[in-house]
């Protein structure tokens, strides 16, 4: 079974352009999350998708950042204009539903590492 | 926010046990712990979590006190590849997602 998979694993970018990160999650999970990792501070949580609705999006730093999740799938994180602060990694996570009130662990893809210039 | 304290590095011989302490001291009643690490920069990892009772499985060892003030993750046989970041995370119930702290950066010595 494939894991969750994220694209670009890189991206370099100047300031102000706009940058689009995807993730795949694993099949049939309706979680979806989004984190970041700005360097040398902690991993942060950003959002969370139960399937194509946003569950919570406490996270998001600006109205810089969009996150869709279409259909329930694959979900995009776009970020428009890129500043500088927003280098860092990505890491796109993904659970099955919720069953009984409780949640599953979460698997990770590997991350995106944008660096914006 | 990350409601759990963890020393921020230790190292272990490879082959002994890695015991990675974590306190949780205002940890609520139906709040589970988990424990994730993280390997150089992949994604992180899950490892093993727990309620009330001690866990295994193939990978570690969850040991979490009776009065759930504190948590104690056992690698029983540490290797290199061990190496890594560990997360201790207490899991809100109502909200999926986690709050990393700042973790526990364990060194495998040869």
């Amino acid at each position: 079974e494939a894991g969750v998979t994220q694209f670009p694993s890189h991206s370099v970018i100047e300031k102000g352009q706009t940058v689009t990160l995807r993730c795949d999650p694993i099949s049939g999970h309706d979680n979806l999350y989004w984190y970041r990792r700005v360097m040398g501070k902690e991993i942060k949580f950003l959002l969370h998708f139960v399937k194509e609705s946003k569950q919570d999006e406490s996270g998001m730093p600006n109205n810089r950042f969009l996150a869709e999740r279409t259909g329930g799938t694959y979900s995009t994180l776009k970020v428009q204009p890129a500043e500088l602060e927003d280098s860092g990694v990505y890491f796109c996570a993904s659970s099955p539903r919720r069953l009984a009130g409780v949640w599953n662990e979460q698997f990770f893809g590997p991350g995106t590492r944008l660096t914006v210039l | 926010d990350a409601k759990t304290t963890q020393p921020p590095s230790m190292d272990c011989a490879e082959g002994r046990a890695a015991n990675l302490p974590c306190n949780h001291s205002t940890i609520s009643g139906n709040e589970y712990v988990y424990w994730y690490r993280q390997i150089h920069s992949q994604g992180p990892q899950y490892i093993i979590h727990g309620l009330k009772n001690n866990e295994t499985n193939e990978m570690a060892s969850l040991i979490i006190t009776e009065d759930r003030k504190s948590s104690t993750l056992i690698l029983p046989h540490a290797t290199l590849r061990d190496t890594a970041v560990y997360y201790c995370i207490v899991r809100v119930p109502n909200r999926g997602q986690f709050y990393f702290g700042t973790g526990t950066s364990l060194t495998v010595i040869p």
